[in-house]
């Protein structure tokens, strides 16, 4: 079974508007932690958001935020006020904690694209 | 500071060559990790470095690859009698090591491997 599942290839979103992009996950481990990461054309990963599987309040980060619904095991993504530098893939990932394993996985992406 | 800096950024070989991609982490960092993204996909674990020594190899995908990180610092990813299934952008990341889920992987630029 996949870990990390996002069922968004790609997403498409008007400038200074909302977009979420989901993610759900699969662990039985109790400790564990979601991330996200953008990747825009030039290649590098940029860390933007970190969600532990204890904290008690959703995550943010300046437009980032994290809707984490931990029940439902998703962790999805929201940029609020889309800018055209938001254009990129964005990608989720989880690292559990039990066995001494640090070693995220990492969901295929959603490709976001921001139009004006 | 620095961030992660690879070199080459691209490297292009004939089917059969020896290639050593270069990984230099964020000072300070003691975990280094080795990806390798193809089109479309996520970035999938190679190996990890926490100090010189690794912690987890078991992504490597075969006895071709092989990864060094002799005093703690830079590393090199060294793929012998390369093969058209190895083009791909290898990322490297680096991180504090701190133990539990929180510990932020920070990506380099990458090296785009292709094998003619």
């Amino acid at each position: 079974a996949q870990k990390i599942t996002q069922t968004q290839p790609g997403m498409f979103v008007q400038e200074k508007e909302a977009v979420t992009l989901d993610c759900t996950y699969d662990t039985s481990d109790p400790s564990y932690g979601l991330f996200w990461y953008k990747q825009p054309s030039s290649g590098e990963m940029i860390f933007l958001i970190y969600q532990g599987s204890y904290d008690q309040q959703n995550a943010t980060e300046g437009r980032y935020s994290l809707n984490f619904q931990k029940a439902r095991k998703s962790a999805n993504l929201v940029i609020s006020a889309s800018q055209l530098g938001d254009s990129a893939m964005y990608f989720c990932a989880m690292r559990e904690s039990s066995g001494g394993s640090y070693i995220p996985t990492f969901g295929r992406g959603t490709s976001l694209i921001v139009h004006p | 500071g620095a961030g992660v800096s690879q070199t080459p950024s691209n490297k292009v070989t004939e089917k059969g060559k020896y290639v050593e991609l270069r990984c230099d982490p964020i000072s300070g960092h003691t975990a280094l990790y080795w990806y390798r993204q193809s089109l479309g996909q996520g970035p999938e674990f190679l190996i990890y470095f926490q100090g010189t020594g690794a912690a987890d190899d078991s992504g490597l995908p075969n006895d071709r690859f092989f990864a060094v990180r002799p005093e703690g610092s830079v590393s090199t990813l060294k793929i012998q009698r390369t093969e058209r299934g190895d083009s791909a952008v290898y990322l490297c990341a680096s991180s504090t090591g701190a133990s539990g889920g929180r510990d932020t992987q920070y990506f380099g630029p990458g090296t785009r491997l292709t094998v003619l």
